[in-house]
């Protein structure tokens, strides 16, 4: 089954605690990217991936950091994460410039 | 630079009359389209997209759009609500060149009234 997963579902953690969510798509997939989704705010892409070793930051970078060593993963990393980055997240996949496939999304809690 | 804007943040019908929600955007080339619906605490899916074919586009679960250059919108419309639309709609561009990012509009939520 075509599908991108997020691991974990849910998460609460405390400032400054290192954390990885990880994404990880089975479609073969160029293109990849991170969004961060609030109330009144829609989907605001943080980072996103045309291929393997090409990265780019997307509309709210800040405090993120991602990696794409292989095609399939592409990981979310907050090296310090801060209250204000409790949100829901979200991982997606697609062809460049094609519609994309969501995985289930990530509930953050920052403390 | 890309931007996209969805002109109403909630939108209420009664089911069975007409749904309309309005997206305008502004691309610097010839952009991709998208319209996506999510549920409440579910994933998002993508009710139809727009790359340049045809101006009229049909999608899932009798939405359908109108690409309107001229007047840079992207409305969606569906004949007769049913309650099963009640959901968070979100319009999407993507420039077909230039840089390789999504823009997503603020959201328009749909209530069905019975």
């Amino acid at each position: 089954e075509a599908q991108v997963t997020q691991n974990p579902r849910y998460l609460i953690t405390v400032t400054g605690k290192k954390l990885t969510v990880t994404c990880s798509q089975n479609m073969n997939h160029e293109y990849m990217s991170w969004y961060r989704q609030d109330p009144g705010l829609g989907l605001r892409q943080i980072y996103y991936s045309m291929n393997v070793e090409v990265t780019d930051k997307g509309d709210v970078p800040e405090g993120y950091k991602v990696s794409r060593k292989e095609k399939r993963n592409f990981p979310l990393i907050l090296e310090s994460p801060s209250p204000n980055q409790t949100s829901l997240y979200f991982c997606a996949s697609s062809f460049l410039r094609d519609k994309q496939y969501f995985g289930p999304g990530t509930r953050l809690t920052v403390t | 630079a890309q931007s996209v804007t969805q002109l109403d943040s909630h939108v209420s019908v009664s089911e069975g009359t007409p749904v309309l929600l309005r997206c305008n955007y502004s691309s610097s080339y010839s952009p991709s389209l998208f319209w996506y619906v999510q549920h409440p605490n579910k994933g998002l899916q993508l009710l139809l997209k727009y790359t340049s074919a045809a101006t009229l586009v049909k999608g899932i679960n009798g939405f359908e759009a109108e690409f309107k250059k001229s007047e840079t919108s992207f409305h969606l419309t569906k004949p007769s609500a049913h309650m099963s639309d009640a959901a968070e709609y979100f319009c999407v561009v993507s420039d077909q060149t230039g840089t390789y990012k999504y823009i997503f509009g603020t959201g328009t939520r749909l209530k069905v009234l019975a």
